[in-house]
């Protein structure tokens, strides 16, 4: 079954502390994959995507993502976490191919950032 | 900039009323989505739509319904709403033909939270 596995519910870090978030999916291609942040009471922002080339990506707000085809995983990086990272981070898919439609999402990683 | 916007933030309604909660996007795309939200679970497809009329079921239809008269406007229903319906609802869209790489993101509103009394 197609599914995507964010092991960590909640992580808490230091400000000024790098960050790694988790992400593995199980899918039957390579899929697209996403990285969305959620601050409270908002909607889904995309912070970066990879769909094909350099499997290191940047996004926005100083994120990166590195897609590693073996372990099935893309796991979003930040070097120095700031206060305003605080949010709910979310892992996503979708299939390669026009006519697929859907996304898969995980079940979000809770940030919180101290003083 | 894309939007997608949904016509409410916050709303409260009573058990037993028909509830419509309303989303536009400005892209021009095929794809319309909406998800229900809930602490744990994670985002959970409702229904989405892939061209105007068009309409399929996602992993929790039961109790909501759809309507897609145009491509910009994609209307969750809920027919006859319940206490369990209290959640936080996020509409989505995203392109379907001609996919490249650019532009397969889903783009998101704001989120309507519906509280059911």
């Amino acid at each position: 079954a197609q599914s995507v596995t964010q092991p960590d519910i909640h992580i808490t870090v230091s400000e000024g502390a790098s960050l790694e978030l988790r992400c593995n999916y199980s899918y039957g291609a390579t899929p697209y994959l996403f990285w969305y942040v959620q601050s409270p009471g908002q909607g889904l922002q995309l912070l970066l995507k990879y769909f094909s080339g350099d499997t290191l990506v940047q996004g926005i707000k100083g994120f990166e993502a590195e897609f590693k085809r073996s372990q099935s995983s893309f796991n979003l990086r930040k070097p120095s976490v700031h206060w305003s990272d605080a949010a709910e981070y979310f892992c996503a898919v979708r299939h390669p191919t026009s006519g697929t439609y859907k996304y898969i999402f995980g079940t979000g990683t809770r940030l919180k950032v101290l003083a | 900039d894309v939007k997608v916007t949904q016509s409410s933030r916050y709303l409260v309604k009573r058990t037993g009323e028909k509830v419509f909660l309303e989303c536009v996007q400005d892209m021009d795309h095929e794809n319309m989505f909406w998800y229900r939200q809930d602490p744990g679970l994670g985002l959970r497809l409702i229904y989405f739509s892939y061209d105007v009329k068009m309409k399929e079921k996602g992993d929790i239809p039961e109790g909501y319904s759809v309507s897609r008269e145009k491509k910009e406007r994609f209307s969750l229903i809920l027919e006859s709403a319940s206490t369990n319906q209290t959640s936080m609802y996020l509409c989505a869209s995203s392109h379907e033909r001609l996919l490249t790489g650019e532009n397969t993101e889903a783009f998101f509103g704001q989120g309507t939270r519906l509280t059911v009394v």
